[in-house]
């Protein structure tokens, strides 16, 4: 299979651990990307790898990996945290990258 | 720091190509290879292709048809073009820069640079 399959929302309370997932048969060949996209902005890459941040990413984003679920994890939420969580990886052939349809993260 | 700035027409009548620019500065052109990426309104994002340095393109299976991606190396810089537009084209297109890795038998890719995106809508 090409695609990478999210839940559409998620909420998480204030200061509390969640994880967001992606699943895709890809995933076993491939780690995941994940992006998160805040309201008229373009996405900006907060995992890669096994789990690499980027520079400028705070470090309770992190990122795993078993079979073909990727895992997006954010130990002690934030309000600034609430957005659009996309994961991203080639896809089975290798010569496509497909996005997960997108997760709403809800900081309550 | 690699930076990424794009530009094109935002309002295309319906059958009319669409064409967009993505000027790269900063940063290794080759390091890269050179993505579009689009977004409808209210909907999540959609890959559209890729280019390196080389000219070598892979695309969207579902776009195919209609685009063509290309690289002027010499400007540091790169161009989609998407014919035939219909009003399901109407979307914010992203530029982006595509790098990969490997932990020997697994590899990741990841795009770690975006363009500001530029707003398209078909219309008549």
């Amino acid at each position: 299979s090409s695609e990478l399959t999210q839940d559409p929302a998620v909420s998480v309370a204030l200061g509390q651990t969640v994880r967001i997932t992606c699943q895709g048969d890809s995933l076993r060949s491939y780690y995941a990307s994940w992006y998160q996209q805040k309201p008229g902005q373009a996405p900006v890459l907060v995992i890669y790898g096994k789990n690499n941040r980027p520079s400028g990413i705070p470090d309770r984003f992190s990122g795993s990996s078993s079979g073909s679920t990727a895992s997006l994890t954010i130990t002690g939420a934030q309000a600034e945290d609430e957005a659009d969580y996309y994961c991203n990886s080639r896809d089975s052939s290798g010569n496509h990258l497909v996005f997960g349809g997108g997760t709403k993260l809800t900081v309550l | 720091q690699v930076q990424l700035q794009q530009w094109g027409a935002g309002l295309l009548k319906p059958s009319e190509t669409l064409s967009l620019t993505c000027a790269v500065y900063g940063g290794s052109f080759s390091a890269y290879y050179w993505s579009w990426i689009r977004q409808p309104p209210g909907k999540g994002l959609e890959w559209i292709g890729e280019i390196n340095h080389g000219g070598s393109t892979n695309y969207n299976p579902s776009l195919k048809s209609r685009v063509i991606i290309s690289v002027d190396t010499s400007k540091n810089q790169f161009s989609l073009k998407l014919s035939s537009v219909t009003a399901a084209d109407t979307a914010v297109y992203y530029c982006a820069g595509l790098r990969d890795g490997d932990y020997g038998f697994y590899y990741y890719y990841y795009m770690d640079v975006w363009g500001k995106g530029t707003t398209v809508t078909v219309s008549s």
